[in-house]
């Protein structure tokens, strides 16, 4: 079965800093998609950028991007100049096509004024 | 409506009760996802509709739970004989179209507390 670790329960960042959110998974997939969900307090969860397996190119959105490295199955999030609406939990997730989705544990973001 | 909606927000049931926790999906949106979210931890897959048809029920944790989507639009959550562990937020998400990359786009959730 696959599975997505987020290792970094609780991250911080100063406003306008970089910082950048760890994510790894398991699959014996080569087809598949990588996902940011974002969860503020008290909101709906909203995408924030996906990665599709077989493209090379990193995903950018905005001051969003990934890092992903299909060999070490690692799927990093990197936020730019960090603004206090960034604040929320962060998950990771994973689909092969035509099944669920799996989600990793997620990462609690502080952004310090 | 513009988004997905899920009702009630809130429900505290006693436990043994059964409960039917209701979601709204945006309308011609064909797939349509259950999870439960446990206090601080991401979304556990329960079940998946394409349409109508369920197709993936494997994360339902008991015989409990069961899930349905007459119409291919609303789709109703029902757990029978609550139990304490059953407390969680229960999350509807749907997409427009089935199997890839597409956005789910998440409701705001029910918190069922069961007592």
């Amino acid at each position: 079965a696959q599975t997505v670790t987020q290792s970094q329960p609780e991250m911080s960042v100063q406003e306008a800093e970089t910082v950048t959110l760890s994510c790894t998974y398991d699959t014996s997939e080569s087809d598949y998609y990588l996902f940011w969900y974002k969860q503020p307090p008290s909101r709906q969860m909203i995408l924030v950028i996906r990665q599709e397996a077989y493209k090379q190119q990193n995903a950018t959105e905005n001051r969003f991007s990934v890092n992903f490295q299909k060999a070490a199955k690692s799927f990093s999030l990197k936020i730019s100049d960090s603004q206090l609406g960034d604040a929320a939990m962060y998950f990771c997730a994973y689909r092969s096509y035509g099944q669920n989705f799996v989600f990793g544990p997620g990462t609690r973001l502080s952004v310090l004024p | 409506g513009a988004g997905v909606s899920q009702s009630p927000r809130y429900k505290v049931a006693k436990r043994g009760q059964d409960v039917a926790l209701r979601c709204d999906p945006i309308s011609g949106h064909v797939s349509l996802f259950w999870y439960q979210q446990a206090l601080g931890q991401g979304p556990e897959f329960l079940t998946y509709f394409q349409n109508e048809a369920q197709l993936d029920k494997s994360g339902l944790p008991s015989d409990r739970f069961f899930a349905e989507r007459p119409e291919g639009s609303v789709s109703t959550l029902k757990i029978q004989r609550t139990q304490q562990e059953d407390s969680a937020v229960y999350l509807c998400a749907s997409s427009l179209v089935a199997g890839g990359p597409e956005e789910q786009f998440f409701g705001p959730g029910t918190r069922l507390t069961v007592l």
